[in-house]
């Protein structure tokens, strides 16, 4: 099984529903991060949790929205969906650069597109 | 502002010939410096890492990136590639704020 999981993997959906995308993992990390690709941005930050009570925003959250319900549970919503929200995202965890590892572990990705 | 900037969009090498993807930041501290590579389908897997010490750091799948602060790049290079290695990499700045800033990729494809 894979160590951050992502659900689900493809969507397909209409202009103005809402989606949740949700993210788990079992390595047991602190932080979590929700990034979205696009081609030619590369990956860019949306929102990023280091416990359970702390939230925050990254670079481009605006239509957005996050929920961590545990340690394991980081889950991405979007609450009226639009076009140009169609993208591969990404959740990611990690120890934090402070432990001096750095390194993010990323899930699988969730392609959604909005029609 | 804190930045990355991966120049070459896409780079074509034919298989067994050498490979140089480079990367250069823009970072107010002192960064950490990552290395990622996406195969088609996944996700991203880290490279290699550079945070102090020795500027030549070694990875994985035979790669290794040299940190140079007085151009501010930390550049990707294999001696010889492999037609596995056609992925898409990335290049990511970190520091004190525990956020990873990524470049914007460069894709690479291997001719047989």
């Amino acid at each position: 099984d894979a160590d951050v999981t992502q659900t689900p993997r493809n969507r397909i959906t209409k202009t103005g529903k809402r989606i949740m995308l949700e993210c788990s993992q079992t390595k047991g990390h602190d932080r979590m991060y929700w990034y979205r690709q696009d081609p030619g941005l590369g990956l860019r930050l949306i929102y990023y949790s280091f416990d359970v009570k702390d939230i925050n925003k990254g670079e481009i959250s605006d239509g957005y929205s996050v929920s961590r319900q545990a340690q394991a549970k980081f889950s991405l919503s979007l609450e009226s969906a639009i076009p140009n929200q169609t993208a591969l995202y990404f959740c990611a965890t990690g120890t934090g650069l402070a432990g001096n590892t750095g390194e993010l572990f990323f899930g699988e990705g969730s392609r959604l597109t909005v029609l | 502002a804190q930045s990355v900037t991966q120049p070459d969009i896409h780079i074509t090498v034919s298989e067994g010939a050498s490979l140089e993807l480079r990367c250069n930041y823009s970072y107010g501290a002192t960064p950490y410096l990552f290395w990622y590579v996406q195969s088609p389908g996944q996700g991203l897997q880290l490279l290699l890492k550079y945070f102090s010490g020795d500027t030549l750091v070694q990875g994985i799948k035979g790669f290794e990136a040299e940190f140079k602060r007085s151009q501010s790049s930390f550049n990707l290079r294999k001696p010889s590639v492999h037609w596995s290695d056609a992925a898409e990499y990335f290049c990511a700045v970190g520091g004190n704020t525990d956020k990873l800033i990524f470049g914007t990729g460069t894709r690479l494809q291997v001719f047989p």
